[in-house]
């Protein structure tokens, strides 16, 4: 099925920094949805985005809904060690269809 | 408030047998989704209900799947017999409606040897 192209696929960064990601697609998104896995865990939402040009923020994450429909990003400031895991946009591809598609997910390993 | 429930959270078994993946909703959400997830091919949308009723399972890669929810707050996924290539981490996620955020369960990791 289709996927949303998410970039970069990993990142390895220091305790303190700012992080940030993307997602991508070639057809609109009404829904923008940013999920966070932990080992041996299931995904967890962050932050959901309902409007086009929506800016939300949740603690240090921030994402935002692109204003074309076709792409989001997520931010996350000052990266503590919890921040590890693998984070996942999705969304509803267009009006009426109700599968949520997936990003193939951001691998985010913080270097003590 | 309790979150999606599944069991078992580990299964290992042996080619050929019946496998039973269980999955409880919250309460309160009418849409219930199934998914597979692999290294190679990411979360994949096997198959999903609203209403107890199974909408779309075009996802369900072979007859040997079978998914069932007899009520608002159970759901099964079955694979029977099981293959080793079946060997994958399967989530069951639920939502207040179908275009309503998806709320996962902590998965099942299965290994068929």
């Amino acid at each position: 099925g289709q996927q949303l192209n998410q970039s970069p696929q990993s990142m390895f960064i220091q305790e303190g920094e700012d992080v940030s990601m993307n997602c991508t697609s070639s057809s609109i998104f009404n829904t923008w949805l940013w999920y966070k896995q932990d080992p041996g865990e299931g995904p967890v939402l962050l932050i959901a985005l309902y409007k086009a040009g929506e800016l939300t923020s949740n603690g240090r994450l921030t994402a935002q809904f692109g204003i074309t429909r076709k792409d989001s990003f997520l931010n996350i400031s000052a990266s503590i060690p919890s921040d590890v895991g693998i984070y996942f946009c999705a969304g509803f591809p267009n009006f009426g269809n109700e599968k949520l598609t997936f990003g193939t997910g951001t691998r985010l390993t913080i270097i003590p | 408030d309790a979150g999606v429930i599944q069991s078992p959270r580990h299964e290992v078994t042996e080619m050929g047998q019946e496998v039973t993946l269980r999955c409880k909703p919250i309460s309160g959400h009418n849409s219930l989704f199934w998914y597979r997830q692999t290294m190679m091919r990411g979360l994949e949308l096997l198959i999903y209900f609203n209403n107890n009723v199974p909408i779309d399972d075009s996802g369900m890669p072979e007859d040997r799947f079978s998914a069932k929810m007899p009520n608002a707050s159970f759901s099964t996924l079955k694979i029977q017999p099981s293959e080793p290539r079946d060997s994958a981490v399967y989530f069951c996620a639920s939502s207040r409606d179908l275009l309503a955020t998806q709320y996962f369960g902590p998965g099942t990791r299965l290994l068929v040897l």
